[in-house]
């Protein structure tokens, strides 16, 4: 079967590094996304991983081992506006995006 | 602005009223996409068009009946709405379906409440 599983909520302070876990379960794998959505926003696009490995994007980061089912989205020099809820979703041989519930980010001060 | 866009923004309706959602995309993408977002669940996928054809059908129950007029316009259409269906409706499209990379962009959705 398929499954996804990553926190439903983490706290962090202001200009700390969070690291936000997803893992998941598939026969069939094409590729692994991140998507930030602030509340009552639309989800944005933040990576795709589809080789194992770290990408980096300025303050963001991706990594992804395959052979472990395992994903993380590394956030540095957090700030307020980060707050703001993390969907994890992998994309199966079907090319069919399966997602995670989210994880909601709080930033303090 | 997304280059996606949905309205209405918030819709408040009642079990026995027939109302639309509607979606437009600006991006030139071929493939549009309709998914429902509840508290602390994951998205679910309802529709995809691709080229204007209905490619997916989730087992969403027929009081919800998509319409893609066009590679740009998406409606939903709503009736006989049972309250459980209250939850953010997102519109999404991307440049093809059904291809690896293949990045969703996302409307800011439409709000439901069914009372």
């Amino acid at each position: 079967g398929q499954n996804i599983d990553q926190p439903t909520e983490m706290t962090a302070t202001e200009g700390a590094i969070v690291q936000i876990n997803c893992t998941y379960q598939t026969s069939g794998f094409n590729g692994l996304f991140w998507y930030q959505q602030h509340a009552g926003e639309a989800p944005t696009f933040l990576s795709y991983n589809v080789l194992d490995g770290l990408e980096e994007k300025g303050r963001f980061s991706s990594f992804l081992s395959r052979s472990k089912g395992y994903s993380y989205l590394l956030l540095k020099e957090l700030q307020m506006k980060d707050s703001a809820s993390y969907l994890c979703a992998f994309m199966d041989s079907n090319y069919q995006l399966i997602w995670g519930a989210g994880t909601k980010l709080i930033i303090k001060p | 602005e997304t280059g996606v866009t949905q309205t209405p923004r918030h819709l408040v309706m009642g079990m026995t009223n027939k109302k639309s959602l509607k979606c437009e995309q600006h991006l030139g993408h071929n493939a549009m996409y309709w998914y429902k977002q509840s508290a602390k669940k994951p998205l679910e996928l309802m529709f995809v068009y691709s080229l204007e054809e209905r490619v997916e059908n989730n087992s969403v129950p027929s009081r919800f009946s998509p319409e893609c007029p066009n590679s740009s316009h998406l409606f939903l259409h709503l009736h006989t709405l049972q309250p459980e269906d209250s939850a953010l409706y997102l519109c999404a499209s991307s440049q093809e379906e059904g291809a690896g990379g293949n990045t969703i962009y996302f409307g800011e959705g439409s709000w439901l409440t069914v009372v």
